[in-house]
């Protein structure tokens, strides 16, 4: 079945730099566009970024945009999030989501159980 | 800036009908989709492409849509339908992905 594992949360310093990174499995990671949503505690969901199945297309959120990286690595397996330039804004449990293959079609068909950034000093 | 548009709650007695909606300009032309988020969990698919209803969603979950309002029905309402409810589609040139404020559920 389809898995999403993310990891790299945890507290950092307003300014600073965190990766997470997604480990997929279950399904054929590089036919699938990604993409991280976040929601910040009691807050609704937010989309930040997506990537094409080839790592060729990548959109942001204008609240990330500049200070986010994403990118995959289809031969991992692995999607990941460099994030930069952090504020409080940016505390929020992130997760990573499938998005089905299906031109037009855009949204998230698998999630995963997310992880959590806080950023304090 | 593009949005989409959810009543911040919903409250109905279990059995009742629930509706909740999401209005937004672009939503004549792109389809929407539903998450159900329950407390510490992971959204879940309830509904795409307007109505239709993934593997394992039950038949209580419907959709419609009118113009730029998009209505998420739950039939016969259930307790364990509590949950805050998202509504989610893209902007006219399919460049980003959006999400609705979120509506509460209450089951009374």
């Amino acid at each position: 079945q389809v898995q999403l594992v993310e990891s790299g949360g945890g507290l950092v310093k307003p300014g600073g730099s965190l990766r997470l990174s997604c480990a997929a499995s279950g399904f054929t990671f590089s036919d699938y566009y990604m993409s991280w949503i976040r929601q910040a505690p009691g807050k609704g969901l937010e989309w930040i970024s997506y990537i094409s199945s080839s790592g060729s297309v990548k959109q942001y959120a204008d609240s990330v945009k500049g200070r986010f990286v994403i990118s995959r690595d289809n031969a991992k397996n692995s999607l990941d999030l460099h994030m930069s330039r952090l504020g409080a804004e940016d505390t929020a449990t992130y997760y990573c989501a499938r998005e089905p293959s299906i031109v037009f079609e855009y949204y998230f068909d698998s999630w995963g159980q997310g992880t959590p950034v806080t950023v304090s000093s | 800036s593009y949005e989409l548009t959810q009543p911040p709650s919903v409250s109905v007695s279990p059995g009742q009908t629930a509706r909740i909606t999401c209005s937004g300009d672009a939503l004549p032309i792109q389809y929407v989709y539903w998450y159900q988020q329950r407390p510490g969990q992971a959204p879940v698919v309830v509904l795409y492409r307007d109505s239709e209803r993934p593997s394992g969603i039950p038949e209580r979950f419907s959709g419609s849509r009118s113009g730029s309002t998009v209505t998420l029905t739950i039939s016969g309402v259930l307790a364990e339908d509590e949950a805050d409810y998202y509504c989610q589609s893209s902007d006219s040139s399919n460049t980003y992905r959006l999400f609705g404020g979120g509506t509460k559920l209450t089951v009374l």
